[in-house]
């Protein structure tokens, strides 16, 4: 069973600060993705990352794969109210397994 | 542009009940994918559709809980009975590829609360 770790649980800051959530397991996973949820609805994909060290850029956030395909980092540059929403990772490999999330508020 | 759509949006029902949840893939999307969501935890997979054949039911509780695609387009998942623990968000989602890691295109899932 892969488990994905995300940290930390819950993340509360001013709007215009920067900020680094992590996606954390023991296991390799062939791709892995970062999702964002709001209250009430389905998570909505932001991104795939696919190739060990690879690096994405959608804006103000980047997405981070790790060499070793085992973890990810979405650091988001200057947070707006906007970015407010439960940040999921998803591992694939066999199965595709999500993470807890990360609870972002962002405050005006 | 095209969306998952799912109902009811929310359920209210007592204990030992019967309970269905309905989901209508995007149009082509031969790939459709049932996940529970427990309030602060990530989503669960359930049960996972290849047209009409289950790929994958291993996290589905067989005892209670059963699923169909019987088209291979539009699918149902069915509790009963429904017990405290089956409170959750029931997601549904599709995409247009089979295997993991291609992008999963969610509803905005079925709230259930079970009294």
């Amino acid at each position: 069973t892969q488990l994905l770790e995300q940290s930390p649980q819950f993340l509360s800051i001013q709007e215009g600060e920067n900020l680094t959530v992590y996606c954390n397991s023991s296991s390799v996973f062939s791709s892995l993705q970062w999702y964002r949820q709001e209250p009430g609805e389905g998570p909505v994909l932001l991104v795939t990352v696919v190739t060990g060290g690879e690096v994405k850029k959608l804006k103000r956030l980047t997405f981070q794969f790790g060499d070793a395909r085992k973890d990810s980092s979405l650091h988001i540059t200057a947070a707006q109210p906007g970015d407010t929403g439960l940040y999921l990772c998803a591992g694939a490999d066999n199965d595709m397994r999500f993470g807890a999330g990360t609870r972002l508020t962002v405050k005006p | 542009e095209a969306e998952v759509a799912q109902s009811p949006r929310y359920k209210i029902t007592e204990k030992s009940q019967a309970v269905a949840f309905w989901c209508d893939p995007i149009s082509g999307h031969a790939t459709l994918y049932w996940y529970r969501q427990i309030l602060g935890q990530g989503p669960e997979l359930l049960v996972q559709f290849q047209d009409e054949s289950v790929v994958d039911d291993s996290q589905l509780p067989k005892d209670r809980f059963s699923a169909e695609r019987l088209k291979g387009v539009d699918s149902t998942l069915k509790i009963q009975p429904a017990e405290l623990g089956d409170s959750a968000m029931y997601l549904c989602a599709s995409s247009p590829a089979p295997g993991q890691g291609y992008e999963q295109f969610f509803g905005p899932g079925t709230r259930l609360t079970v009294l």
